[in-house]
């Protein structure tokens, strides 16, 4: 996997693979992250959320893993399939601030 | 259930105009935000919306501003376009100020500044 940093990384994948995305995040007050998935043409889609007083979540063939001494966030995707092809974007909700910090996004490319 | 909906999906402005998209929340939901995301940028925030005022407003200048109906749609306006504003502009409707509850994302308005 790639870390977001100040461009668009991308994060190729063979079909039925596992794949990580990382995130570093910004805030040590944030106590609420979430993944999204965009595919184009269409708005951020939910996919898991973890809470700070977690270090993992896991979902459908997805899991989350928080380490709040980095401040460093991944997503697991298991078993990649093309249909997982998107952007995928980190963001943290700090609760008084009212809205969501994105981080700049991985884009997931996954080869048949 | 229509989720959030936006109008128009695309939009071509000529630079130094204004322009108004509109957004309609998912059902049940009172609250509206507002996101602009650039080009192979993550989406920022720009200002929320809660009982017909803006409660929350990201770093954006006044050219940006908006305004919530009664029935909870929302509209946001930007004055004296420039190139620069040219970007997917996102609506999110949620339940409760501050809350993330049932945040929804819409698919977007498409600005093209020329």
């Amino acid at each position: 996997g790639e870390s977001v940093g100040l461009h668009l990384p991308t994060l190729s994948v063979q079909e039925g693979d596992n794949s990580i995305i990382n995130c570093a995040y910004s805030n040590s007050a944030s106590d609420y992250f979430i993944w999204y998935k965009q595919e184009s043409g269409k708005g951020p889609q939910f996919i898991i959320d973890i809470r700070s007083n977690m270090d993992k979540r896991q979902g459908q063939r997805v899991t989350v893993l928080l380490n709040k001494t980095v401040k460093h966030l991944s997503l697991q995707i298991a078993a990649t399939q093309p249909g997982d092809s998107a952007v995928y974007f980190c963001a943290e909700w700090g609760g008084s601030q009212g809205n969501l910090i994105f981080g700049k996004g991985t884009k997931l490319s996954v080869k048949p | 259930d229509a989720g959030v909906t936006q109008s128009p999906t695309h939009l071509i402005k000529t630079r130094g105009q204004q322009v108004t998209l509109r957004c309609s929340p998912k059902s049940g939901h009172d609250t509206v935000s507002w996101y602009q995301q650039a080009l192979g940028q993550g989406p920022q925030f720009i200002f929320q919306y809660y009982e017909e005022e803006e409660r929350q407003r990201g770093n954006f200048p006044d050219r940006f501003s908006g305004h919530q109906f009664p029935n909870y749609s929302s509209e946001l306006n930007v004055n004296a376009l420039l190139l620069g504003d040219s970007a997917l502009y996102l609506c999110a409707s949620s339940l409760g100020w501050g809350s993330l509850s049932g945040y929804t994302f819409g698919s977007g308005t498409r600005l093209t500044v020329v």
